[in-house]
């Protein structure tokens, strides 16, 4: 069964240094996602990635976030200076155009120190 | 979003089925119930999705309320790898153009015995 790739697994970072979390979505799919968990906590919605562009974020997607599509494969977020509060699991997903269900990876731990 | 309200634990043994309920009473005419669930250190897996009429897959079942005011997913034998965090989702699709964004709330914790 097709698959969403999260690397790395598990990342730890210094305060204020630049983060990118890798996502490879499921080949045909057209519409991607960035969603956080804090632990202990809701999973969170980040931002909605369509047609190269960003569609939708929330307030938590604020100037330090960005997310890219360089080369049709992969999906990225940077966070341009992390906080502590940026610790969390990062969850990538995609979804084929259509009412259809989302294909979520398996995370990246975030661990800001 | 519309809201969904979801109990927060459930307990079931293996082997039995499960019914995990959901009230969505202000469901719109457009949103589509969506189910997923998280087992513990991994995402959000999709498991069903629904807009009004009751719905099957390998996975589980979900059957929707008349009024669709309330759903219900079932598990029909419970295994211990379906212990999990079980989400009840609406899904709006915004004239046929739905960037879809998920809204998870605290979800339902399964907790199978074995």
């Amino acid at each position: 069964e097709p698959e969403v790739t999260q690397t790395p697994s598990h990342q730890v970072t210094q305060m204020g240094q630049e983060v990118i979390l890798r996502c490879v979505p499921i080949s045909n799919h057209l519409y991607f996602y960035w969603y956080r968990q804090i632990l202990g906590q809701k999973v969170e919605f980040l931002v909605s990635f369509y047609n190269n562009e960003i569609s939708e974020k929330s307030e938590i997607f604020d100037d330090q976030f960005s997310v890219e599509r360089p080369d049709g494969s992969n999906f990225t977020l940077k966070i341009r200076s992390t906080k502590l509060e940026d610790s969390a699991m990062y969850f990538c997903a995609s979804r084929i155009t259509g009412i259809y269900g989302y294909t979520f990876g398996s995370g990246t731990r975030l661990t800001v120190v | 979003d519309a809201k969904t309200t979801q109990p927060n634990s459930m307990e079931s043994n293996e082997e039995e089925p499960v019914h995990l309920p959901c009230n969505h009473s202000t469901i719109s005419g457009t949103d589509y119930i969506h189910w997923y669930r998280q087992l513990p250190s991994q995402g959000p897996e999709y498991v069903i999705h629904g807009l009004t009429s009751n719905v099957n897959n390998r996975m589980a079942s979900l059957a929707i309320a008349e009024d669709r005011k309330s759903s219900t997913l079932i598990l029909h034998r419970a295994t211990l790898r379906d212990a999990a965090v079980y989400y009840c989702i609406l899904r709006a699709n915004a004239g046929g153009t739905s960037y879809g964004k998920l809204t998870f709330g605290q979800g339902t914790i399964l907790t199978v015995h074995p």
